[in-house]
């Protein structure tokens, strides 16, 4: 089955330290994203890449790093630098042709 | 500035009582108007897309609806398994990402 993969489900982080949000897509599309959701605040975009070995900031970029180095594959790495890492993190991704996104079904962050 | 901007925040209905829920967007040049259903603890799923004012589609007991400055998505005798937070989101311009509401939290009792 075609789908974007999003591990783990639960991450716990200990102050200072840092950890990858693995996503994974087999839809063979362009595009991924990096969203955080907040209660009350809705998805805010972290990072997004339209092709390989290129990304780019979104809104809320700050304290986070990414990679695209294959079309299938886009972790996202919490720094330390990220002041209020708990939150849900959501990657999706879509074609180039057609604009919407389809999401994984999440990774849920708490610092510990 | 919010450019995409949902209402209520809330909604509580009965079973089967039919209500809407709004979604209204600031950007300009509309490339598409887009609604996701969200469960808790879950991604948001994918619903419709709308491009043209006066276009309608139609799902089960959804019914979303675009004019030049706001999308409704209707909701027809609910059913107890409709409940779920309904997302709506735009791209700023061109071929950027998707910019999210933070979303309308509908319960139906039954």
């Amino acid at each position: 089955d075609g789908g974007i993969t999003q591990s783990p489900k639960y991450l716990f982080r200990k102050e200072g330290q840092n950890v990858t949000l693995s996503c994974e897509q087999n839809l063979n599309h362009d595009a991924m994203y990096w969203y955080r959701q907040d209660p009350g605040q809705g998805l805010r975009l972290i990072y997004y890449s339209q092709i390989v070995n290129d990304f780019q900031k979104g809104d809320i970029a700050e304290g986070y790093s990414v990679s695209r180095e294959k079309k299938e594959s886009f972790p996202l790495t919490v720094t330390s630098a990220q002041k209020n890492p708990t939150a849900f993190y959501l990657c999706a991704s879509s074609s180039g042709r057609r604009r919407e996104a389809f999401f994984g079904q999440g990774t849920r962050l708490t610092v510990v | 500035e919010d450019q995409v901007t949902q209402s209520p925040e809330a909604l509580r209905l009965q079973e089967g009582e039919s209500s809407s829920l709004n979604c209204s967007y600031t950007v300009s040049g509309l490339r598409g108007l887009f609604w996701y259903r969200q469960d808790p603890g879950k991604g948001p799923e994918f619903l419709f897309t709308l491009y043209s004012a006066g276009e309608e589609k139609e799902k089960e007991r959804l019914k979303a609806t675009l004019t030049k400055k706001e999308s409704f998505l209707h909701i027809t005798a609910p059913k107890p398994e409709d409940s779920a937070t309904y997302l709506c989101a735009a791209p700023n311009s061109g071929n950027t990402p998707l910019v999210f509401g933070k979303g309308t939290r509908l319960s139906v009792i039954a």
